[in-house]
């Protein structure tokens, strides 16, 4: 079975403290995936890597980065953490779209910035 | 650009009662994924389509793809209270490494 492992379920933070989330995958995947989820707003993409070192920007990257130095570790980067990115954050992985392969997602981080 | 609808966005049912969840999306797609989502907790994957005309069954669910509808469709068989959660759609978005989600369907089944 494929495991996404988020290293933290419930983080807090202070406004402006650079703040680490870090996922880990056990299935040489290749595609892996950054959302966050809010009530009323769904599942929305910040970051996507594709392969170590690439990465692309999704649909609301503004206040974070993202960082895959090898291949089953993608870390999210919450540069100055403000109070509207308090969310819960969802990793996921992937092997390529076109294999069929659904979306394995981690248990979720809830970060609540203060 | 690749939009996805589901509907309806809530729904409350008796249990024993049989529902469908639609799922229409936008632009041209082969396949299309199935999740479920626990309270406060991360989503799951529940069924793959890869094909116009493709069904999965898995307990009180089926799940069917038409291609050429651009439609979905999460069928629920005599409702238990277990299946209670919110499901999503997904669809590849032709050409780049994304993923498009519906807005879910908060399921809520009645004792």
């Amino acid at each position: 079975d494929v495991k996404v492992t988020q290293s933290s379920r419930y983080l807090v933070k202070r406004t402006g403290e650079k703040v680490f989330l870090e996922c880990v995958q056990d299935m040489d995947h290749e595609n892996m995936f950054w959302y966050r989820q809010d009530p009323g707003l769904g599942l929305r993409l910040i970051y996507f890597s594709y392969d170590v070192k690439m990465k692309e920007k999704g649909d609301i990257p503004e206040g974070y980065s993202v960082s895959r130095e090898k291949k089953e570790r993608f870390s999210l980067i919450l540069e100055s953490a403000s109070t509207n990115q308090t969310s819960m954050y969802l990793c996921a992985s992937s092997a390529p779209i076109d294999s069929g392969s659904p979306l394995h997602f981690g248990n979720g981080t809830r970060l609540t910035v203060t | 650009e690749l939009k996805v609808e589901q509907n309806p966005l809530f729904l409350s049912m008796q249990e024993g009662k049989n529902y469908t969840i639609y799922c229409n999306y936008s632009t041209t797609s082969d396949r299309l994924y199935w999740y479920r989502q626990d309270p406060g907790k991360s989503l799951e994957s529940l069924f793959v389509l890869l094909s116009n005309g493709a069904v999965k069954q898995e307990g009180r669910l089926m799940a069917s793809l038409d291609t050429k509808a651009r439609l979905s469709t999460l069928h629920i068989t005599a409702a238990v209270h277990d299946l209670s959660a919110t499901y999503f759609c997904a669809v590849p978005s032709s050409g780049t490494y994304k993923y498009i989600f519906g807005t879910g369907t908060r399921l809520k089944v009645l004792a």
